[in-house]
């Protein structure tokens, strides 16, 4: 049973275009989420991550919103450069409130995203 | 160099053997996981090393697989008798405190990619 969903597996954006990309959650006890990125052959690197308490966190050209009551979260990336084709993670956990948490990310499949110049 | 090591970084065995893979993780990060990613597929919780305590095993899809810490650093990821569905990139990562806390994101290795023939 997936607890965290990509249900794209991919998507293609024009070069300056917003890119969004999704993911939902099944378990409601989550309450930290993260994204990271990953080009082949490399570790995935962490990108940006909100907080439970929080509805929207920016970092740049990314913006993280999290939907509670729909147990959605999605990524926005504006404008987007060719350099952001990548696959996208999204990964959630339970937090200990102090800065630790249960243990370990749950990580969706993924989303690749091709940014086209 | 400053990140998480990992080897080697590519395997190839047959089935049957023994392997092992190699993760030296950042120094001072308390906290070490090993994933693995198998084609089509995103990141799979394996284990998971805190300090002293011991470790989470409940990803480890078999007694077939194992994991040591050494002196709280160096971790070696075993796997006995390989099949061919052992085939996959196995990831480490390490972090400061449990994973998911704001500021203390995951960092992974590049990965080692084991294929069983």
């Amino acid at each position: 049973d997936q607890q965290v969903k990509q249900n794209s597996p991919s998507l293609s954006v024009q070069e300056g275009r917003i890119s969004i990309l999704n993911c939902d959650y099944t378990n409601s006890m989550f309450d930290y989420f993260l994204w990271y990125k990953k080009y082949p052959a490399e570790g995935p690197t962490f990108l940006i991550s909100i907080s439970s308490i929080k509805d929207k966190n920016e970092d740049g050209r990314f913006t993280v919103f999290l939907n509670k009551s729909a147990k959605h979260l999605s990524l926005h990336i504006v404008p987007s450069q060719p350099g952001d084709s990548a696959v996208y993670f999204c990964a959630a956990t339970l937090s200990l409130g102090y800065g630790g948490s249960q243990g370990n990310l749950i990580f969706g499949k993924g989303t690749k995203l091709s940014v086209k110049p | 160099g400053a990140g998480v090591s990992q080897s080697p970084s590519n395997k190839v065995t047959e089935k049957g053997k023994d392997v092992e893979l190699r993760c030296d993780p950042i120094s001072g990060h308390t906290a070490l996981y090993w994933y693995r990613q198998s084609l089509g597929q995103g990141l799979e919780f394996l284990i998971y090393f805190q300090g002293n305590s011991a470790p989470d095993k409940s990803g480890l899809p078999s007694d077939r697989f194992s994991a040591e810490r050494t002196g709280g650093s160096v971790s070696t990821l075993t796997i006995q008798r390989t099949q061919q569905e052992d085939s996959a990139v196995y990831l480490c990562a390490s972090s400061l405190v449990e994973t998911g806390g704001a500021g203390s994101p995951l960092h992974f290795g590049n990965g080692t990619r084991l294929t069983v023939t």
